[in-house]
């Protein structure tokens, strides 16, 4: 089993539709959880964190995360074909450094 | 907020050289870490680097091929050693948010380094 799990998509949304990203993770200690967006040709870009249970907004962002089923998830309200990105996400490993552990990322495209 | 450079952006090398890679950062950060991105794929984690001492480097990654330096806690270096082909990737360095930028578990990333290996 992957450590982190992502579907590769593509995810392909319409214009103003809501887009959900899903993930899950193997490690059970794993306390912070990070969404990047990642552009083709670019750097990953930090776009949300979430540390509880439960759910986090932020703008047309809302993380979601579920430990006792080692589950996050992201929800891109009113997409806009400017959000067509690789979504990646990155649980903080259990370790004594705080290393992310990237999933293969989904692939959103949003249709305008 | 800080600011993170690569140097260099992009870089075409022949087999068998090496390619020193630098990462700066505009205020002071405690862990600087160094990923691959391979065409198509995700980021792997090649190593850890702390001022002061040696880098951390994750299962499959030697010290040998990517030896790393980290002389200030603004600065580190990655060089790929007598490259190969299957070394093209982009490189990417990272820094945790302990000076500031974010909470000290967020990473923040460098705009890359686009290697070709011919």
């Amino acid at each position: 089993q992957k450590e982190v799990e992502q579907n590769s998509g593509p995810l392909s949304v319409p214009e103003g539709a809501i887009a959900s990203l899903n993930c899950t993770y193997s490690d059970r200690v794993s306390q912070s959880f990070f969404w990047y967006r990642q552009y083709s040709g670019k750097s990953p870009e930090l776009i949300m964190s979430i540390y509880s249970n439960g759910d986090k907004e932020d703008g047309r962002f809302t993380a979601q995360l579920n430990k006792a089923s080692q589950y996050v998830s992201l929800l891109i309200r009113d997409s806009q074909p400017s959000d067509s990105a690789t979504y990646l996400c990155a649980p903080v490993s259990g370790g004594a450094t705080n290393k992310l552990i990237f999933g293969t990322g989904t692939l959103l495209a949003v249709q305008p | 907020s800080a600011v993170i450079s690569q140097k260099p952006s992009r870089d075409i090398c022949q087999r068998g050289t090496s390619l020193t890679i630098q990462c700066q950062v505009d205020s002071q950060v405690t862990m600087m870490f160094w990923y691959r991105q391979q065409p198509g794929q995700s980021l792997t984690l090649i190593a850890t680097a702390n001022q002061g001492s040696e880098a951390t480097y994750e299962s499959g990654f030697v010290i040998d091929k990517f030896p790393i330096s980290r002389p200030n806690l603004t600065f580190s270096t990655l060089t790929v050693s007598n490259m190969s082909p299957e070394d093209s990737s982009i490189y990417l360095c990272s820094v945790d948010g302990t000076s500031g930028i974010g909470s000290t578990d967020t990473q923040y990333f460098g705009p890359g380094t686009r290697l070709t290996v011919l």
